[in-house]
């Protein structure tokens, strides 16, 4: 069965400056999809960004950039030029290719604090 | 936004008693979810459903039973309510198409059990 680890529960960055979130995962497959959600202190479970696996290119979207290392199974969240709504739970998932219900495997999630 | 709404947002209930929440979604989703948030645990599955009245189990379902007697509504029961199941639960959807497709959530129920 795959598995989702976020080994860092908590971190903080200060205003303006770049922090990188960590995620590893672990799985026998070689095709599959993997997703970072934030969850702001409103509870709502926001999709930041992206990857497929057969994909080399690492998936970014504006201040948010992934580094996809698929042989180490690493896929973390690099967030520039952090700003004070970044604070936020970060979930790491990763969906197989293998399961016809779109089920997603969830990290235990970290806490990003904001400095001003 | 996706049109999944929670009801109710939160509740108290006493041990023992039955409590049911409630996902409602408009966006003609196949497949729903529900799951319980736990600090230092993430999300964890309950139950899905992959049509009406096509349900099965997640990861931590025991305690727990589902409907879905409509596409847009899919029912979470506590037959019994003990303090364990006090978390937070949230509700998902997703419309199938390609495997990089997003899942939506409901703003999540918080459910406390004295």
């Amino acid at each position: 069965a795959q598995t989702v680890t976020q080994s860092q529960p908590e971190m903080s960055v200060q205003e303006a400056e770049t922090v990188t979130l960590s995620c590893t995962y672990d799985t026998s497959e070689s095709d599959y999809y993997l997703f970072w959600y934030k969850q702001p202190p409103s509870r709502q479970m926001i999709l930041v960004i992206r990857q497929e696996a057969y994909k080399q290119q690492n998936a970014t979207e504006n201040r948010f950039s992934v580094n996809f290392q698929k042989a180490a199974k690493s896929f973390s969240l690099k967030i520039s030029d952090s700003q004070l709504g970044d604070a936020a739970m970060y979930f790491c998932a990763y969906r197989s290719v293998m399961d016809s219900n779109y089920q997603l495997i969830w990290g235990a999630g970290t806490k990003l604090i904001i400095k001003p | 936004d996706a049109g999944i709404t929670q009801s109710p947002r939160h509740k108290v209930t006493e041990t023992g008693t039955p409590v049911t929440l409630r996902c409602h979604q408009t966006e003609n989703h196949r497949y729903m979810y529900w799951y319980r948030q736990d600090p230092g645990h993430g999300l964890r599955l309950i139950h899905y459903s992959y049509g009406v009245k096509d349900t099965d189990k997640g990861e931590v379902s025991d305690g727990y039973s589902v409907s879905r007697s409509k596409t847009e509504d899919f029912l979470l029961t506590l037959e019994s309510a003990t303090s364990s199941q006090t978390s937070v639960y949230f509700c998902a959807t997703c419309g199938g198409g390609g495997l990089n497709t997003e899942a939506f959530f409901g703003q999540g129920t918080r459910l406390t059990v004295v």
